[in-house]
């Protein structure tokens, strides 16, 4: 059965702080792997999908790698906002998605 | 639509009744997952439909949870004799093919249901 960790569970940042948020899976036999935010009481937003064969995928002031040998992505935001404030998601797919537990990320203005 | 939308976006029952949760796809959408989020367990797989068939049931917690869905379209998760451990939101997602390659899904905002 799939894995899903992510790390750390909580960040609490200054406004323009970079942010790195790290997230790990066990069986490395995926499709690809989706970034999500989440806002509390919303749904899902996809940030980012990286598919398997790929290193890197960029969006804007997000980036996020994938290194699927050793079974770890990270997701950077550059130059964070107070907007950027809510839970992110990484998950895992071999047609059905497999999630961690996220990381809140607070902003401070 | 333009998005995956869900109905009701809030449902309250009481325990043992029954309820049924909808969910209407991305147009074009061959493939649709239901998804449940609880504060104990996580965001967890229920069931993936690719057309009208179910390959994946591997999630539904319990023979109380029952899904379909029609036309390949629109999806109904059904739960009989609510419990309170049944409390959850549940999220509904879509694809364009449920293989490998364009299978980014998109989700719903989800609906809460709270079991009294």
């Amino acid at each position: 059965k799939q894995e899903v960790t992510q790390i750390p569970a909580a960040l609490s940042v200054p406004e323009g702080e970079n942010l790195v948020l790290n997230c790990s899976f066990t069986d490395s036999a995926i499709y690809n792997l989706q970034w999500f935010r989440q806002d509390p009481g919303k749904g899902l937003t996809s940030l980012l999908l990286i598919q398997s064969s790929q290193r890197e995928q960029t969006s804007g002031r997000l980036n996020a790698s994938l290194d699927k040998s050793s079974g770890r992505s990270t997701l950077y935001i550059a130059a964070s906002q107070p907007g950027d404030s809510a839970t992110y998601l990484c998950a895992v797919n071999d047609y059905k998605l497999s999630f961690g537990a996220g990381t809140t990320v607070t902003v401070r203005a | 639509g333009a998005g995956v939308s869900q109905s009701p976006s809030n449902k309250v029952t009481e325990k043992g009744k029954d309820v049924e949760l909808r969910c209407d796809p991305i147009s074009g959408h061959t493939a649709l997952y239901w998804y449940r989020q609880s504060l104990g367990q996580g965001l967890e797989f229920l069931i993936y439909f690719q057309g009208n068939s179910a390959p994946d049931k591997s999630g539904l917690p319990s023979d109380r949870f029952s899904a379909e869905r029609t036309g390949g379209s629109v999806s109904t998760l059904t739960i009989q004799r609510t419990q309170q451990e049944d409390s959850a939101v549940y999220l509904c997602a879509s694809s364009f093919s449920g293989g490998a390659g364009d299978n980014e899904q998109f989700f719903g905002p989800g609906t809460r249901l709270t079991v009294l």
